[in-house]
């Protein structure tokens, strides 16, 4: 299986901060990497796929990069709306995994 | 385009539970389905996935052998058979279509297991 590896777990941040998340695939994952946002009592909601494409209806300020195992997550200008969790999640190949998560809090 | 999941509750442990998900808006048959969880307080797990084209069904680890996915097209429905249930099946189960990746979502509903 592809473990997944998110970086940091937890972040503080402020309102218009440029903030950035790591994600680690255990093995080539052919760019098939996806990042979800979720509030609480809510389901994730699809902000990347295939590692850089922008979800319709996301915020421009929302960005993914990188390629084989290695992938980012970029806020470029924290709103109040974003404090969340983050989740990337790998769909190159079964079982699809999912990062454990990253919490971005209110400094 | 909306995704209803419905049959969640409380169950015992070794007991069954049938989730269903309601799919409107959209051309169901062309899309692979998902089920994917949450524990409480944790993250998510994928579960399940049923592919459109060939149906083929691919399930985790920790619930193969126990669970099933099923979907009938004619009613716009996806299925989660789930039997012998267990503690650590306690979770919040989301439906997901996978377009690009997994980017429509239902509410979710809550299975407990518990004595």
């Amino acid at each position: 299986d592809i473990q997944m590896t998110q970086s940091p777990s937890t972040l503080s941040a402020s309102v218009g901060d440029r903030v950035t998340i790591t994600c680690r695939a255990s093995q080539n994952i052919n760019n098939w990497l996806a990042w979800y946002q979720q509030k609480p009592g809510k389901a994730p909601k699809l902000l990347i796929y295939k590692a850089s494409s922008l979800e319709s209806g996301v915020p421009s300020r929302f960005s993914g990069s990188g390629s084989g195992t290695e992938f980012t997550l970029t806020i470029s200008s924290l709103q109040p709306d974003d404090f969340a969790t983050f989740y990337c999640q790998q769909y190159n190949s079964y079982p699809w995994t999912f990062g454990q998560g990253t919490k971005v809090e209110i400094k | 385009v909306q995704l209803v999941e419905s049959g969640g509750g409380l169950v015992k442990p070794g007991g069954s539970l049938r989730l269903s998900c309601a799919a409107s808006g959209f051309i169901f048959s062309t899309y692979t389905m998902n089920w994917v969880r949450q524990a409480p307080g944790k993250g998510l797990e994928w579960v399940s996935s049923f592919v459109s084209s060939g149906s083929y069904k691919y399930y985790a680890d920790s619930v193969r052998g126990r669970f099933t996915i099923s979907r009938d097209n004619a009613k716009n429905s996806l299925y989660l058979q789930m039997n012998s249930l267990r503690a650590e099946d306690t979770a919040v189960y989301y439906c997901a279509r996978r377009e690009s990746a997994f980017d429509v979502w239902g509410q979710g509903t809550m299975v407990t297991v518990s004595s």
